[in-house]
């Protein structure tokens, strides 16, 4: 257990879908993170909200909303994806001030577009 | 652009030997390393951080030392065991202002043999 919880931890959509993917962590942290994990490439950040405010969006498509209704819950509104999206999602969450890099992650939410 | 970048996709390792697993990098303005381990299924887990005012730095059975000469990074596991087999990613942290903002390399799967 990390403390950061993911649901759902598979999801199959189709192009045309709505839905939308959960974070939640117990840690006491302020920052939390969306990162994207595709086979054979590094993981991309794709969000980054601190205090709940977002303050990284390293050019993510629109069709990826991200949500931050407080410091301990994270959401990722997906809609009109495609299949070069499918991917493994990963939440993140940090102690607030910058530090050492110590991230803590969940499990992940495995997404497929048909 | 500036990344981080491991060596060697794969690596096996005999049961109780050490193992070495290498990563360059191209930004001198990084201030913190980072090793995270990915074990199936399974999200990054921190494992150990290094400045990059040290060159040295000594965990549980895990050593990291950073080369700033030649920009190289390299994580050494001790008695490899079972356990260790995961995927192993340097990162860098360039964050401040209060969050995290950690570049992962593509990282090594460690095999480890019986």
């Amino acid at each position: 257990e990390t403390g950061v919880t993911q649901t759902p931890r598979h999801l199959v959509m189709g192009m045309t879908n709505k839905k939308s993917l959960k974070c939640e962590q117990h840690l006491g942290h302020n920052a939390m993170y969306w990162y994207k994990q595709s086979a054979k490439k590094p993981l991309e950040l794709m969000f980054v909200y601190n205090f709940k405010e977002q303050t990284e969006n390293n050019s993510v498509p629109s069709r990826f909303s991200p949500e931050c209704p407080n410091s301990s819950h994270l959401f990722l509104h997906l809609h009109t994806l495609q299949p070069e999206d499918s991917a493994l999602y990963l939440c993140a969450s940090s102690q607030g001030e910058w530090g050492t890099g110590e991230l803590f992650f969940g499990e992940g939410s495995r997404l497929t577009v048909l | 652009g500036e990344s981080v970048g491991l060596h060697l996709p794969t690596l096996s390792v005999q049961e109780g030997d050490n193992s070495i697993i290498n990563c360059a990098y191209s930004n001198s303005a990084s201030d913190y390393f980072i090793w995270y381990k990915q074990e199936s299924g399974k999200g990054p887990q921190f494992i150990i951080d290094i400045r990059s005012n040290m060159d040295k730095r000594q965990g549980q059975r895990v050593t990291v030392l950073l080369n700033k000469t030649v920009k190289h990074l390299s994580l050494q596991i001790a008695a490899t065991q079972p356990g260790d087999s995961a995927v192993y990613f340097c990162a860098e942290n360039r964050g401040s202002g209060g969050y995290q903002k950690v570049t992962f390399g593509t990282g090594t799967k460690l095999q480890v043999i019986p």
